[in-house]
C-alpha cells in the first residue's frame, strides 16, 4: 500500500522561500509510470495544482505560478520536494503531494501559514 | 488561463440520483481529458473516485459512476447516502497541464 507524507515547516516569512518534501513509503517512486504531484487548497477554497515531476525528472508546472515554483525528486531517499519562491499571504494553505495518474494516493495535507 | 466550472451546490434526497457535471473553458470535454473526479469532506484529503472519464478505483462505491454528458464530464451519484455529503472535485489534463474545478458542494437532505 502506498503511502505519502508531506514535511516542512508550518511558518514561512514573506518573501521567503517555501519547502516542503513528499516522501513516499509501501514503493519505489521510480517503478511505475507515475507522475509525483503538488496540489494546495487556501482555506474554504477549492483545489490548485502546483504542479508534478515524472520519475525520469521531467516536471510540468501551473503556468499561474510557474516562474517560483520548483519541483525535484530524490530517488535514493524515494522523496520528491517543492519549493515555492517569494511567498505572500496569499500562499498560505494546506499543501498535499499524490501520485498521478489517477490520483488515488494523497499524503495526509500540511498547512503553511505565510506570515511575519 | 484555461477555467474547469462546475456547479457551486447541490442538492438531493436520500435515496435520490444526482449528476454533476465538470465543463471546460476551452469547449467540449473529450475523453482525451481523462476527468477525475474527487470527494472530499471537512477536515480531509480528497479521495479519488473516478478517473480517465468512468473507471473507478477499487475504494469507489459501485453508486458512483463517471461519463461525458453534453459535452461535459460528469458524476452521477445513484442511491444517495447520507455520508455522500461532501465537496466534490474535478480534474481534466490539458496536455502537460492539470487544471481542478471549482468543486460543487453536495448536500444530502
Amino acid at each position: 500500500q502506498v503511502q505519502l507524507q508531506e514535511s516542512g515547516p508550518g511558518l514561512v516569512k514573506p518573501s521567503q522561500t517555501l519547502s516542503l518534501t513528499c516522501t513516499v513509503s509501501g514503493g519505489s517512486i521510480s517503478s511505475g509510470s507515475y507522475y509525483w504531484s503538488w496540489i494546495r487548497q487556501p482555506a474554504g477554497k477549492g483545489l490548485e495544482w502546483i504542479g508534478r515531476i515524472y520519475t525520469s525528472g521531467s516536471t510540468n508546472y501551473n503556468p499561474s505560478l510557474k516562474s517560483r515554483v520548483t519541483i525535484s525528486v530524490d530517488t535514493s531517499k524515494n522523496q520528491f520536494s517543492l519549493k515555492l519562491s517569494s511567498v505572500t499571504a496569499a500562499d498560505t494553505a494546506v499543501y498535499y503531494c499524490a501520485r498521478d495518474p489517477g490520483f488515488g494516493y494523497w499524503g495526509q495535507g500540511t498547512l503553511v501559514t505565510v506570515s511575519s | 488561463q484555461t477555467v474547469v466550472t462546475q456547479e457551486p451546490s447541490l442538492t438531493v434526497s436520500p435515496g435520490g440520483t444526482v449528476t454533476l457535471t465538470c465543463a471546460s473553458s476551452t469547449g467540449a470535454v473529450t475523453s482525451g481529458y481523462y476527468p477525475n473526479w474527487f470527494q472530499q469532506k471537512p477536515g480531509q484529503a480528497p479521495r479519488a473516485l473516478i478517473y480517465s472519464t468512468s473507471n473507478k478505483h477499487s475504494w469507489t462505491p459501485a453508486r458512483f459512476s463517471g461519463s461525458l454528458l453534453g459535452g461535459k464530464a460528469a458524476l452521477t451519484l445513484s442511491g444517495v447516502q447520507p455520508e455522500d455529503e461532501a465537496e466534490y472535485y474535478c480534474l481534466l489534463y490539458y496536455g502537460g497541464a492539470v487544471v481542478f474545478g471549482g468543486g460543487t458542494k453536495l448536500t444530502v437532505l
